[in-house]
């Protein structure tokens, strides 16, 4: 299966620690895109990345939250000093730049904090 | 902000009958994307609408993107218990590529058998 992929798939942890996501994005596709989803919402924007470049921020993505795409290929998400309002479904998506481009999703990682 | 509504929130009828669920906006998008989404999954592209007018078939579901391009639809006819799901819309704002979609609120969708 070639499709977007993320690790953990779960993850729980207590308030104050740090947490790394993982996604690893479709291969050709040069855009990631990261959202989290809370409980009877759809999924809100957080940041995407257009090869190794963050290209936009969401005014969500607190400074305790960074995300990587250090050589273009998979992402990570950091989150420190977590608190129990980060608990939600961190999805990722990955697409290919172009005219009416689409956006593939990964699994997602539940996130509970404690 | 949320700035698509769906309706209605939650839906719950009898296998085989028709339904429609509505996607609005007062902001105009570039394309619009239906998403279906499972219990502890990703959400799973269904269509891409790009036309003002447009309407387009997937067997069973006929998706209609508003002539101003704020407003879609999603109608199921003779609803099968497989259809349950979450259901999200999705809006684009550039024609140069999706960059962030803004989702809607979804509507979640249940077919008793």
């Amino acid at each position: 299966d070639t499709g977007v992929s993320q690790d953990p798939r779960h993850k729980i942890t207590k308030r104050g620690q740090n947490v790394t996501f993982r996604c690893d994005p479709i291969s050709e596709h040069n855009r990631l895109y990261w959202y989290r989803q809370t409980l009877g919402q759809g999924p809100e924007f957080l940041t995407y990345f257009q090869n190794e470049a963050q290209l936009e921020k969401s005014r969500l993505l607190s400074d305790r939250f960074s995300a990587e795409r250090p050589k273009g290929s998979f992402s990570t998400l950091e989150i420190q000093r977590t608190e129990q309002g980060d608990s939600a479904m961190y999805l990722c998506a990955s697409s290919f730049f172009g005219i009416q481009e689409t956006q593939y999703f990964g699994p997602g990682t539940r996130l509970l904090v404690l | 902000t949320q700035l698509l509504e769906q309706s209605p929130q939650f839906l719950s009828i009898q296998e085989g009958e028709n339904l429609t669920v509505y996607c609005n906006s007062s902001s105009v998008f570039s394309s619009l994307q239906w998403y279906r989404q499972e219990p502890g999954e990703g959400p799973v592209l269904l269509v891409t609408v790009v036309t003002g007018g447009e309407v387009k078939k997937l067997k069973r579901l006929t998706f209609q993107f508003g002539d101003a391009r704020k407003d879609s639809s999603l109608h199921i006819t003779a609803a099968q218990p497989g259809d349950t799901g979450l259901y999200l819309c999705a809006g684009a704002r550039t024609n140069f590529g999706n960059e962030k979609l803004t989702f809607g609120t979804g509507t979640r969708l249940t077919i008793i058998p």
